[in-house]
């Protein structure tokens, strides 16, 4: 079964730095999709970005880049310049392809922006 | 605007008492999920459906049952069997295929008083 692992239950940042978010996943599949999601103190879910397994390139999506590992099964989130709106809980996602539609999360972490 | 509405946003209940949490979407998604989120937990899959009259059972489906008779609609009702009903749910809505990405609605707090 595939299994996303975030080992950093808190991270805090000081505004205008980077930090970057881990995430982990396991899976025997080739071809899947990982998603990066922001959970803002509204609760309102929204995507920060995504990466296609078989793209080697990383994603990238204004302040927010990833570091995709294939081989590692990693994929972390980097946050450049950290504002004070980027204060969320953030979790990594997994979906495989054109097979079922399940999307596994992992369980979040939390990033607090300090000013 | 297209979107995800739940409903209610809060609710309270008594302890044996069936619930049921709404969730209509207007975006022509095929696909539909439960979430439930608890402290410390993530997000865990209730239930999924990827079409009209069909659904799969999700991580911890025990206690829950949900219904897909309509394209828009799918609704979640947390029964008196669930033993820990209190969470925060959230329902979303994707087209079909890996690529897609999930439209979140607000969430509904259910309270088990």
């Amino acid at each position: 079964a595939q299994t996303v692992t975030q080992s950093q239950p808190e991270m805090s940042v000081q505004e205008a730095e980077t930090v970057t978010l881990s995430c982990t996943y396991d899976t025997s599949e080739s071809d899947y999709y990982l998603f990066w999601y922001k959970q803002p103190p509204s609760r309102q879910m929204i995507l920060v970005i995504r990466q296609e397994a078989y793209k080697q390139q990383n994603a990238t999506e204004n302040r927010f880049s990833v570091n995709f590992q294939k081989a590692a099964k990693s994929f972390s989130l980097k946050i450049s310049d950290s504002q004070l709106g980027d204060a969320a809980m953030y979790f990594c996602a997994y979906r495989r392809s054109n097979r079922d539609d399940k999307i596994i999360f992992g369980k979040g972490t939390r990033l607090h922006i300090l000013p | 605007d297209g979107g995800i509405t739940q409903s209610p946003k809060y609710l309270f209940r008594k302890e044996g008492q069936n619930v049921t949490l709404s969730c209509e979407q207007n975006l022509n998604h095929d696909a539909m999920y439960w979430y439930r989120q608890d402290p410390g937990q993530g997000l865990r899959l209730i239930y999924y459906s990827q079409i009209v009259n069909d659904f799969q059972k999700g991580d911890i489906a025990e206690g829950y049952s949900v219904s897909r008779e309509k394209k828009e609609s799918f609704p979640l009702t947390v029964t008196s069997a669930q033993k820990n009903p209190t969470a925060f749910y959230l329902c979303a809505s994707s087209d079909r295929g890996g690529a897609n990405v999930l439209t979140f609605g607000a969430g509904s707090r259910l309270t088990v008083l």
